[in-house]
């Protein structure tokens, strides 16, 4: 499979756990980036990566949100004591640099639905 | 900063009945992208529109890119239970990110 991919599909977890979420990008694609989607909403950006460095975090994510991608292959998103607010789809998506006009195409992983108790 | 806004939010349409949607940015773009969300699924890119006035065909599906670069729309003819799904339109902010709006939900009656 050439595509995004992310793990877990599914977390159910309880208030004031840690969860982690895994994205592997196309192998070729260099930009990384992560988006939150809640219900009746468009994607939201969280973070940005360019190879391993993280370029950008949204005002959107508190201290308790972590990414990183060491290597500049597989990216992880934590979020620390998780609060009922977070639960959402947290979606992956990659691109390469050299797109028109300011932004590439994005090819999003299946995304990991993360539901808070 | 900028929004992209989306209408309608639902739209529901008998099958083999056309329909529009539109896309509405807050400031100009140098292009614009919709992608399809299918139930339960994840956002998938159809097309990217570039030049001011550009228009794009994928068999039922025009696209449609304004004059100003400031709005954009997807119309549907002979709608199928295939295009069931949310669409949205999203609009580069600088080098990297796009802005989505809230999508289009087209739900069919057969």
């Amino acid at each position: 499979d050439t595509g995004v991919s992310q793990d877990p599909r599914h977390k159910i977890t309880k208030r004031g756990q840690n969860v982690t979420f895994r994205c592997d990008p196309i192998s070729e694609h260099n930009r990384l980036y992560w988006y939150r989607q809640t219900l009746g909403q468009g994607p939201e950006f969280l973070t940005y990566f360019q190879n391993e460095a993280q370029l950008e975090k949204s005002r959107l994510l508190s201290d308790r949100f972590s990414a990183e991608r060491p290597k500049g292959s597989f990216s992880t998103l934590e979020i620390q004591r998780t609060e009922q607010g977070d639960s959402a789809m947290y979606l992956c998506a990659s691109d390469r640099t050299g797109g028109v006009g300011g932004a590439n195409v994005l090819t999003f992983g299946a995304g990991s639905r993360l539901t808070v108790l | 900063g900028q929004q992209v806004m989306q209408i309608p939010q639902y739209q529901h349409v008998q099958e083999g009945e056309d329909f529009t949607t539109y896309c509405n940015s807050s400031t100009t773009l140098s292009n614009i992208q919709w992608y399809k969300q299918r139930p339960g699924g994840h956002p998938v890119f159809l097309i990217q529109l570039v030049k001011s006035g550009e228009v794009k065909k994928q068999k039922r599906l025009t696209f449609q890119f304004g004059e100003a670069k400031k709005n954009s729309s997807l119309h549907i003819t002979a709608t199928q239970t295939t295009d069931v799904g949310t669409y949205f339109c999203a609009g580069p902010v600088g080098d990297y990110k796009l802005s989505f709006g809230a999508g289009t939900t087209v739900t069919v009656r057969a």
